[in-house]
């Protein structure tokens, strides 16, 4: 168990659809990052946060968008689904000062 | 694009030693090498990183070449629980001035034989 805890496990939904998908970093890490891994692109890095504010981003399509709230859970929202979102999306918080990232167990987003 | 070259897959026989090579020949001087393992559809984990000297922990060990062009990640007891596809990563120092994203290649798929 990593401590970083992500909701829900499974989300099935339609094309057209709006998700918002859950992370929890581990207590007292301040970066969150969110990386989505379909069958044919592999691990994809989407964004980064830290202590609120947006620090990275990566090949995160406008479609989908992300915040880090005071408390320092992080939402991603996917939205206007197509059904090449289905992948399962990670997140992973990590200490300040540190390049060690802790993973979640993942999302598994099905888009029917 | 990552910055390393792994086996697309290898075998080794349970109770033996695991040693996946990793090449990184564009490596530069405040670069680490990381391990990260990823057991089916689960979340990524840390194994273990490098800069220069060989480590170990728990897990595994690394071993880096002197010219730190390459590496190899042993895994000295293998069992069925090391079946997972393992990343091999280049990255820099922890910066505040730089993001610190990972950029995970295909890595090597491990199959640990009974």
């Amino acid at each position: 168990d990593s401590g970083v805890t992500q909701t829900p496990k499974h989300l099935i939904t339609a094309t057209g659809q709006r998700v918002t998908l859950r992370c929890s970093p581990r207590s007292g890490d301040l970066s969150v990052y969110w990386y989505q891994q379909s069958l044919d692109q592999g691990l994809q890095f989407l964004i980064q946060y830290y202590n609120g504010e947006e620090r990275a981003k990566g090949n995160i399509l406008e479609r989908f968008s992300a915040q880090q709230f005071p408390d320092l859970h992080s939402e991603l929202n996917l939205s206007s689904l197509e059904l090449g979102d289905s992948a399962l999306y990670f997140c992973a918080s990590s200490p300040h000062r540190s390049n060690e990232q802790f993973f979640g167990p993942g999302t598994r987003l099905t888009v029917l | 694009d990552a910055k390393t070259t792994q086996p697309t897959s290898m075998d080794c026989a349970e109770g033996r030693a695991a040693n996946l090579p990793c090449n990184h020949s564009t490596i530069s001087g405040n670069e680490y090498v990381y391990w990260y393992r990823q057991i089916h559809s689960q979340g990524p984990q840390y194994i273990i990183h490098g800069l220069k000297n060989n480590e170990t922990n728990e897990m595994a060990s690394l071993i880096i070449t002197e010219d730190r062009k390459s590496s190899t990640l042993i895994l000295p007891h293998a069992t069925l629980r090391d079946t997972a596809v393992y990343y091999c990563i280049v990255r820099d120092a922890f910066s505040m001035n730089r993001d610190d994203k990972i950029i995970f290649g295909k890595g090597t798929r491990l199959h640990i034989l009974p």
